[in-house]
């Protein structure tokens, strides 16, 4: 079974700040998906990339796909409150080719 | 509308009883997941169900069983609860090979 790691674990940032944090494995993914999840709540996707060296933006979060589609980063321009969440990254691994999840970073965002 | 609605939220329950969490998926989904989410926020794969057949089982103790008694409900019944059983429970679904998951909001159980 191919593993995600992620880091940091947990970040704490003022309202305003940029931050990135990082999903890496030593497997090659055909994809990578990044999802968030709010207290209380299930993980809902924000985006999946497939390109090797791909970049998507949605809004202030930009999402890149190493070039060896064995890892992704996720950047924040001007964190929000609102952007306080876990972050999991997520691949097609398992052992019958289900969802992995990594460990996740928890992110909080002070105002 | 709720696109994958799990009940209970919460349950409470002591050690040896038997409980069940439900899962509905209103979406057209063809397959159906049950994750566990531990302490450490760690979301890992207990089953898989495709048009209410099992496909993923990852040796997770006999004492959990899944029933699917169609493609829009995924239960889970647990015998003989033990204290490492306290955990969120999420059920999730999706297209067979599209591989992108829709979650319920979680069923936070919590054995005393």
């Amino acid at each position: 079974t191919q593993l995600l790691e992620q880091s940091p674990q947990f970040l704490s940032i003022q309202e305003g700040e940029n931050l990135t944090v990082y999903c890496n494995s030593s497997s090659v993914f055909s994809s990578l998906q990044w999802y968030r999840q709010e207290p209380g709540e299930g993980p809902v996707l924000l985006v999946t990339v497939v390109t090797g060296g791909e970049v998507k933006k949605l809004k202030r979060l930009t999402f890149q796909f190493g070039d060896a589609r064995k890892d992704s980063s996720l950047h924040i321009t001007a964190a929000q409150p609102g952007d306080t969440g876990l972050y999991l990254c997520a691949g097609q691994g398992g052992s019958q080719g289900n969802l992995i999840f990594g460990k996740g970073t928890k992110l909080s965002v002070k105002p | 509308d709720t696109a994958v609605s799990q009940t209970p939220k919460y349950l409470v329950t002591q050690m040896g009883n038997d409980k069940s969490i439900k899962c509905e998926q209103n979406l057209g989904h063809d397959t159906m997941y049950w994750y566990k989410q531990d302490s450490k926020k760690f979301l890992k794969i207990m089953f898989s169900y495709n048009n209410k057949e099992l496909i993923i089982n990852e040796t997770v103790p006999n004492r959990f069983s899944p029933k699917s008694p169609d493609k829009a409900h995924l239960n889970l019944h647990i015998n003989s609860l033990e204290l490492g059983d306290s955990a969120v429970y999420f059920c999730a679904s999706t297209y067979s090979g599209a591989n992108v998951l829709t979650f319920g909001a979680g069923s936070r159980l919590t054995v005393l």
